[in-house]
């Protein structure tokens, strides 16, 4: 299995909902990432854990909460989120350690969210 | 901060022409990946460049890493319109492990 599995591809949620974005990878990668990422920009990091402890987080709003239950799995809880957070929000994993051969980040295809 | 800079922003080809996208860094890069993201689709890996100096290939894209490692290029020879994408440079700010920062990227447009 060489995929990193995004759920759901799309998510429409008002200001006050509650909702959480899921991640899973089954490559044996110990680091994961969340990125968000606008239309016609790049992807912007946000959060980076790796085996499993949070040692990322780019001044990312308390609105988003991430939380990684195992080395396979990783969850963003998002609340009270404003329009200005629609964009798609990209997961990704690899190895750990810069100076492996093809330390490359798999993404998932993303989760298109949209805040109304 | 560290920044990646990547050029041009846009770029529209005839197919069977050449294209180039470059990034560029202020500081020297312990690495440097390159993505290709199509429309509608996520980023996927093409390559990391380590070496200084280092030029690899795969079938019609050459990549290099200019001597100081503070450069970069994609080359895509006779492009084809299976080419059409977004191609991002991707480089590490600090020492700490896993900040990966992405260029602006280069939206290449190739027409029949």
């Amino acid at each position: 299995d060489t995929e990193v599995t995004q759920t759901p591809k799309h998510l429409v949620m008002g200001m006050t909902n509650k909702k959480s974005l899921k991640c899973e990878q089954h490559m044996g990668h110990r680091a994961m990432y969340w990125y968000k990422q606008k239309a016609k920009k790049p992807p912007e990091l946000m959060f980076v854990y790796s085996y499993e402890k949070l040692s990322i987080n780019e001044s990312v709003p308390s609105r988003f909460s991430p939380e990684c239950p195992n080395s396979s799995l990783l969850n963003l809880h998002l609340h009270a989120l404003q329009p200005e957070d629609s964009a798609l929000y990209l997961c990704a994993s690899s190895q750990d350690g810069w100076d492996r051969e093809n330390y490359g980040y798999t993404f998932g295809s993303g989760t298109r969210l949209t805040v109304v | 901060g560290q920044q990646v800079m990547q050029i041009p922003q846009y770029q529209h080809v005839q197919e069977g022409e050449d294209f180039t996208t470059y990034c560029n860094s202020s500081t020297t890069l312990s690495n440097i990946q390159w993505y290709k993201q199509r429309p509608g689709g996520h980023p996927v890996f093409l390559i990391q460049l380590v070496k200084s100096g280092e030029v690899k290939k795969q079938k019609r894209l050459t990549f290099q890493f200019g001597e100081a490692k503070k450069n970069s290029s994609l080359h895509i020879t006779a492009t084809q319109t299976t080419d059409v994408g977004t191609y991002f440079c991707a480089g590490p700010r600090g020492s700490t492990l896993g900040r990966l920062y992405f260029g602006r990227g280069t939206q290449l447009t190739v027409w029949p």
